[in-house]
């Protein structure tokens, strides 16, 4: 059973840098799958942030694409997201997801979510 | 970008009555690749239906997804306790994902 778990610091200051990190168990992270973040503002809906492939080819939204960057690490099976110059507006739950295949990208696989508050 | 509207916002209903959940988009969605999944508080998204009618694995029979290009619709038969969620379509189908706003199944 396939399972992702996030971690990072739960706080950032405003115009800082917040990074996250999904740790994938039960499956290697170098499968044909794509590997994704997701966020949702307290109770707010969800919002795609972007994505990357085993071979770290990336995907971002747009409206997110200049402050975002999403690295992968096959070696310790994780994979990362880096927010720059965050405001209040970036304080969401974020959620690591994985696609079902590399061609369905509907997600089967979520992590707990971690909420990351972007204090003054 | 496709925008998916959802409507109802909320819809309150009694147990085992049906529930009916539409998604629409600004533009067809590329092969009905269209997701359901349904939250609850304080848990992340599961999923419900991928492929617009597609059962995931270990959902329900009461759950079925329906529609084409720029329609789609989430029912539920006979409202179990614990459907009672906030529910969100999402499509796959362009390079940019993207979900609806979310509709909740609440208790009348």
């Amino acid at each position: 059973q396939v399972q992702l778990q996030e971690s990072g610091p739960g706080l950032v200051k405003s115009s800082g840098t917040l990074s996250l990190t999904c740790a994938v168990s039960g499956g290697s992270i170098s499968s044909s799958h794509w590997w994704n973040w997701v966020r949702q503002p307290p109770g707010k809906g969800l919002e795609w942030i972007g994505e990357i492939s085993p071979s770290g080819t990336t995907n971002y939204n747009p409206s997110l694409k200049s402050r975002v960057t999403i690295s992968i690490d096959t070696s310790k099976n994780h994979f990362s997201l880096r927010l720059t110059s965050v405001t209040a507006a970036d304080t969401a739950i974020y959620f690591c997801a994985r696609t079902a295949t590399s061609w369905y990208y509907y997600f089967n696989y979520w992590g707990q979510g971690t909420l990351v508050t972007v204090s003054s | 970008e496709i925008v998916l509207t959802q409507s109802p916002g909320t819809l309150s209903l009694s147990p085992g009555e049906r529930a009916t959940l539409s998604c629409r988009a600004s533009q067809s969605v590329s092969s009905n690749y269209l997701a359901w999944y349904q939250q609850k508080p304080g848990q992340a998204p599961r999923l419900l239906i991928y492929g617009a009618s597609s059962r995931a694995t270990g959902i329900p029979d009461r759950f079925s997804g329906s529609g084409s290009g720029t329609d789609f619709t989430l029912t539920i038969n006979r409202l179990e306790p614990e459907d009672f969620a906030v529910y969100y379509c999402h499509q796959y189908g362009s390079s940019l994902r993207t979900f609806g706003q979310g509709t909740k199944v609440e208790i009348k």
